[in-house]
């Protein structure tokens, strides 16, 4: 069974930093796009951002907000992959999704979410 | 606001039929980029329910259908359940900002 499960959020506070982890069991990361999705609490879902598969050299693209600030990467030892945040704000605080991409640029696997809540 | 558009909220009585609208621009959907429906409980991740326009995954019952036509998009609910009763995502890639696109999503009330 396909499966990915996050790790990694908490409190920070405003301009700091956090890096998220989403490890995968069930398949090879690195045969799959991966991306991340955040819902900032009672609102809607926002694609953060993806990294395309091995072959494709794990190229990253990324929603203008988090732009510059966060960075996704892969640790193919330990199957997973990360989300590196920076200069983190209040608009940041939500819950962050990792997700399995299908053939057809689909969320195919969903994580249950880590909770990111940017505050002083 | 979204890229998206969906209604804030749709309804119907148990055993009826109701149907989600997704619009988009010629950046996206219009653009021949293919639309995803999710379902989310409250509390729960999305789950994936229509992917590439009109196909179920594996368990999804044939109740939900999906359908695109020029810039929109739309699911479709029959026989309405209780358990139908979730929030429903369209979801798409745009070409122009180079990332997925979502709708605001819409709350399915089953009265």
């Amino acid at each position: 069974e396909v499966q990915v499960v996050e790790s990694g959020g908490g409190l920070v506070q405003p301009g700091g930093s956090l890096r998220l982890s989403c490890v995968a069991s069930g398949f090879t990361l690195t045969d799959h796009y991966m991306g991340w999705v955040r819902q900032a609490p009672g609102k809607g879902l926002e694609w953060v951002g993806r990294s395309r598969n091995k072959p494709n050299n794990y190229a990253t693209q990324y929603a203008a907000p988090v732009k510059g600030r966060f960075t996704i990467s892969r640790d193919e030892s330990k199957n997973s992959l990360l989300l590196q945040m920076h200069s983190l704000k209040s608009e940041d605080t939500a819950m962050y999704y990792c997700l399995v991409e299908g053939d057809h640029g689909e969320g195919l696997s969903w994580g249950q979410g880590t909770l990111v809540t940017v505050s002083a | 606001q979204s890229v998206l558009t969906q209604p804030p909220s749709v309804s119907g009585a148990p055993g009826l039929r109701v149907t989600i609208s997704c619009s988009g621009s010629g950046s996206n959907i219009g653009g021949g980029y293919d639309v995803h429906w999710y379902r989310q409980l409250p509390g729960t991740a999305p789950k994936l329910l229509i992917f590439a326009n009109s196909n179920r995954p594996s368990g999804v019952p044939d109740r939900f259908s999906g359908s695109k036509s020029g810039t929109s998009a739309s699911l479709a609910i029959t026989g309405l359940q209780a358990e139908d009763e979730a929030d429903y995502y369209c979801q798409s890639y745009d070409g122009s900002l180079s990332g997925w696109v979502f709708g605001g999503g819409t709350k399915l009330t089953v009265l």
